[in-house]
């Protein structure tokens, strides 16, 4: 069974770099024709694709995140990470990793809190 | 555009049956979508992947009681015997060419 594990900073100041590492048990990172992707979620709102990794380091992001967005992998380590630089409260939400094959989602990771705040 | 609507909310009672609607945007009828549950305080969890024939794939152990089917632009998710841990917010998800959308949403609550 294949397990995420979102971790990494629960405050963050303004301005400064977030960033998060997901941790992937029960299959490797690099085997099969799988994406793995950063999703996130604002109190009481919806989700909001952030984006991905294929484990040759291919990327995509949400335009709207791109200039700030960098998502690399570490498959000595069966992890991927987030950075996202320059933010603000705006930034405040539950981050969640997840596992993408041929389109959709088959597994979410429980997600981490990270706030925003001076 | 690539835009999936929901209805933020939907109501039934304990025992009865729902189908929640999610809707694709002009020109992507065709696409497949994903439904995924979201139980309070907690994270998502994929229920099934919905082809635009009615297709579909559930996760592991996802009960009977949900399936999907499609009509046109739309995919529904029909969960049967309610019971109460089925309240939750239900999202569905499509994907194009390098991007991945998210419907907003559609809050479940079990009378």
């Amino acid at each position: 069974q294949v397990q995420l594990q979102e971790s990494g900073p629960g405050l963050v100041k303004p301005s400064q770099t977030l960033s998060l590492t997901c941790t992937v048990s029960g299959g490797s990172i690099s085997s099969g024709s799988y994406y793995w992707n950063w999703i996130r979620q604002p109190a009481g709102k919806g989700l909001e694709w952030i984006g991905r990794i294929y484990s040759s380091g291919s990327t995509n992001y949400n335009p709207s995140l791109k200039s700030r967005v960098t998502i690399s992998v570490d498959t000595s380590k069966n992890q991927f990470s987030l950075n996202l630089s320059s933010v603000s409260a705006a930034d405040t939400a539950v981050y969640y990793c997840a596992r993408e094959v041929g389109g959709w989602y088959n597994y979410w990771g429980q997600g981490t809190l990270v706030t925003v705040s001076s | 555009q690539l835009v999936l609507t929901q209805s933020p909310s939907a109501s039934a009672s304990l025992g009865a049956s729902v189908k929640l609607t999610c809707t694709l945007s002009s020109g992507h009828s065709s696409f497949a979508i994903a439904w995924h549950q979201q139980q309070p305080e907690k994270g998502p969890r994929y229920l099934m992947k919905l082809n635009s024939d009615g297709a579909h794939s559930k996760g592991d152990g996802i009960p009977d009681r949900f399936s999907g089917s499609s009509s046109g632009a739309e995919r529904y998710l029909t969960i049967s015997s309610l019971q109460s841990e089925d309240e939750a917010d239900y999202y569905c998800q499509t994907w194009g060419t390098g991007i991945q959308v998210f419907g907003g949403g559609t809050k479940l609550t079990v009378l």
